[in-house]
């Protein structure tokens, strides 16, 4: 199975700081159609996943621009550039290229 | 608007069966997949399979195939999942949610709590 490995594990911000998440994938997670299925999902306190970003850097609708995916291959990060409150819970990725799905074992964002 | 609403709690005791439904509106069921995810408390997010909501043809990650089964009542719009002899590992909140041409989960369910204890 495909492992997801994110970084770091927990990260505390203050209020109007840049936040930024690492995951790295233990196979190349470029489809053979060319398409890269890596997800970012925010999930706050007692609440459902909700999508961030699909396709490593396309924003789903209503994500705000402050959120940004970047990366290919293997490695991808979520930038966050400037953190609110509403941005605190914690984060995961996730890969449907390979069989299995899998998640990441997720980033915790909270306030210093 | 589209939704997925989910059955209530569930408190079970171990060896016990338990069905859970993720009941969609706003949108044709048949035209997207549906899939199922576990989160134990305090853990992260475990992806459990899908069910291909046009033919009903179901598939499970390897750590749920067995005594998971997830079906559909396509008439009803709504998908569940089933989980027989149950374990004190199964105590975790199960979602739903809906997935779209590329892959991502667009709309999730508010998750069922089901908990195992005797």
């Amino acid at each position: 199975d495909v492992v997801l490995t994110q970084t770091p594990v927990s990260l505390s911000v203050t209020l109007g700081d840049q936040a930024s998440i690492s995951c790295r994938s233990s196979q190349s997670l470029e489809y053979s159609d060319g398409y890269t299925y890596l997800e970012w999902y925010l999930q706050k306190p007692g609440q459902s996943p909700q999508l961030l970003i699909y396709g490593v850097s396309n924003r789903f609708s209503g994500v705000p621009d402050r959120f940004i995916g970047s990366g290919s291959g293997t490695d991808f990060t979520l930038k966050i550039s400037r953190v609110e409150p509403e941005d605190l819970g914690v984060y995961y990725c996730f890969q449907a290229t390979h069989d299995p799905d899998t998640f990441g074992a997720g980033t915790k964002l909270e306030l210093k | 608007q589209i939704q997925l609403v989910q059955s209530g709690p569930e408190l079970k005791k171990p060896g016990e069966s338990v069905k859970i439904s993720c009941k969609a509106s706003g949108y044709t069921f048949t035209d997207y997949a549906m899939h199922w995810v576990k989160q134990a408390p305090g853990k992260g997010l475990k992806w459990m399979g899908w069910i291909n909501t046009y033919t009903g043809k179901p598939t499970y990650a390897d750590d749920f195939k067995g005594r998971f089964v997830f079906s559909l009542e396509a008439s009803a719009s709504t998908a569940n999942l089933q989980i027989s002899n149950l374990k004190n590992e199964d105590t975790a909140t199960y979602f739903c949610a809906r997935e779209q041409l590329k892959g991502y989960f667009d709309y999730w369910g508010q998750g069922v709590m089901v908990t195992v204890s005797s």
